[in-house]
């Protein structure tokens, strides 16, 4: 069974510019979670969505947007790029089930954004 | 205060030995408890669940302690191949609608 899948791999922004990262989740799973990491650090929450429908949202700036499509897969949008938005962008699914197991997140290898 | 808090490393320390990470939390209404591992340059990899009950998998072993609103990860008999990068995982929510990561530590294990 294919994992998460994340596009591109690498992207070299320069300041100002917007980008677009995709993400598909493992078959089955109804929730993505978008996070950020930069090097020496541990990822920092973006965003949630279940079923199409944002439910939770870290402390990003308003230039950071996402969405959810009807078969799960996600975009995560950032707009007017900031040197300080490098880093490796990390999406990973969830089943969403009662128990603790549910929550259990499965990352993608990530899209590494340069902004230049 | 940081609302997840992990041993700050990095841990050196040779094959075969015993290794304890701790990692604390800040907000009592966390839900669910990880334990994941990132290698150089890759995505983080679940390693384990924690529940108050404990758990073990092979050479690890979890721990949870709501009151004190602390985990520990215990690795025994370490391999080189165990060092990476271990991160605790706190979700505040049903399905992580706020999930918060430690910063991580940074394990080396030596021959």
């Amino acid at each position: 069974d294919a994992g998460v899948t994340q596009s591109p791999t690498h992207l070299i922004k320069t300041r100002g510019q917007h980008v677009t990262l995709r993400c598909s989740p493992i078959s089955g799973h109804k929730s993505v979670s978008w996070y950020q990491q930069v090097l020496g650090q541990g990822p920092q929450f973006i965003f949630q969505y279940y079923e199409k429908e944002e439910r939770g949202r870290g402390n990003f700036p308003d230039r950071f947007s996402a969405r959810q499509f009807p078969n799960y897969s996600s975009e995560l949008n950032v707009n007017a790029l900031l040197l300080g938005d490098s880093a490796l962008y990390l999406c990973a699914s969830s089943l969403i089930q009662r128990g603790s197991q549910g929550d259990t997140q499965y990352f993608g290898p990530g899209t590494r954004l340069t902004v230049l | 205060r940081k609302e997840v808090e992990q041993d700050p490393g990095p841990f050196n320390v040779p094959e075969g030995a015993t290794v304890a990470f701790n990692c604390t939390y800040s907000n009592s209404a966390s839900q669910s408890f990880f334990w994941y591992r990132q290698d150089c340059r890759k995505e983080p990899k679940l390693l384990m669940s924690v529940y108050s009950s404990g758990n073990e998998d092979g050479r690890f072993t979890a721990q949870l302690n709501r009151a004190s609103q602390y985990i520990s990860l215990l690795i025994r008999d370490s391999k080189l191949s165990d060092s990476a990068t271990y991160l605790c995982v706190v979700n505040m929510g049903t399905g992580g609608f706020k999930t918060i990561f430690g910063a991580g530590t940074r394990l080396f294990v030596k021959a």
